[in-house]
């Protein structure tokens, strides 16, 4: 149980053009999703945090009219890139945790979505 | 910033055990510990969790000192598909977000 289902899983895109990503809870339901981005050889790095049926909170420095996060469902999320540059070329990768669940258990990942802007 | 700090990286021979440390000084009362591992270009993957007690599962076992500053991760007989990058985490509430540190490195020698 606790499957994420990320889609696509990889995408190139010309520059100037706009890249939805989606994030799907498969078999729960999920107020909170968490939406990553990593470089080659980096660590993740959280991007914000999709609130379903509110907006969403963006980490310190993540442009939020760039980085358009919807969470209209309890089960979907997506993230859309707008006017993609090459230096967004990265991999995605989006987080949930089931809602009826406890503290104690662990978040699920996504496979995630390697973009590359040309 | 992540809490914990972990080494850069590890080698260990395949069917050996891997002993992966993390040290989290400042860990709270209230949180947990995590790890999780990262196999090259896919999500991370939950491995095991604990709060004071050591835990076991199918995957690993962690071990967490007494006083809590510092935990072991130990894949008993490693693969070579245990070759990832491998995060320790804390974090208290449910809904707390993740924050990644830099992890170790694992290499498995063949």
């Amino acid at each position: 149980g606790a499957v994420v289902s990320q889609h696509p899983s990889w995408v190139i895109c010309k520059s100037g053009t706009s890249v939805k990503i989606e994030c799907r809870s498969l078999d729960f339901q999920a107020t909170t999703m968490f939406w990553y981005r990593q470089f080659p050889k980096q660590s993740l790095m959280l991007m914000a945090t999709s609130n379903e049926g509110s907006k969403a909170t963006y980490e310190q420095g993540v442009e939020k009219d760039k980085f358009l996060i919807n969470h209209a469902s309890l089960t979907l999320s997506t993230l859309t890139v707008t006017s993609a540059h090459p230096e967004d070329s990265s991999f995605y990768i989006c987080s949930a945790s089931p809602h009826d669940r406890g503290r104690s258990y662990g978040y699920t990942f996504g496979s995630g979505t390697r973009l590359t802007v040309v | 910033d992540a809490k914990t700090t972990q080494p850069t990286s590890m080698d260990c021979a395949e069917g050996r055990a891997a002993n992966l440390p993390c040290n989290h000084s400042t860990i709270s009362g209230n949180e947990y510990v995590y790890w999780y591992r990262q196999i090259h270009s896919q999500g991370p993957q939950y491995i095991i969790h604990g709060l004071k007690n050591n835990e076991t599962n199918e995957m690993a076992s962690l071990i967490i000192t007494e006083d809590r500053k510092s935990s072991t991760l130990i894949l008993p007989h490693a693969t070579l598909r245990d070759t990832a990058v491998y995060y320790c985490i804390v974090r208290a509430n449910r809904d707390d977000k993740i924050i990644f540190g830099k992890g170790t490195r694992l290499h498995i020698l063949p």
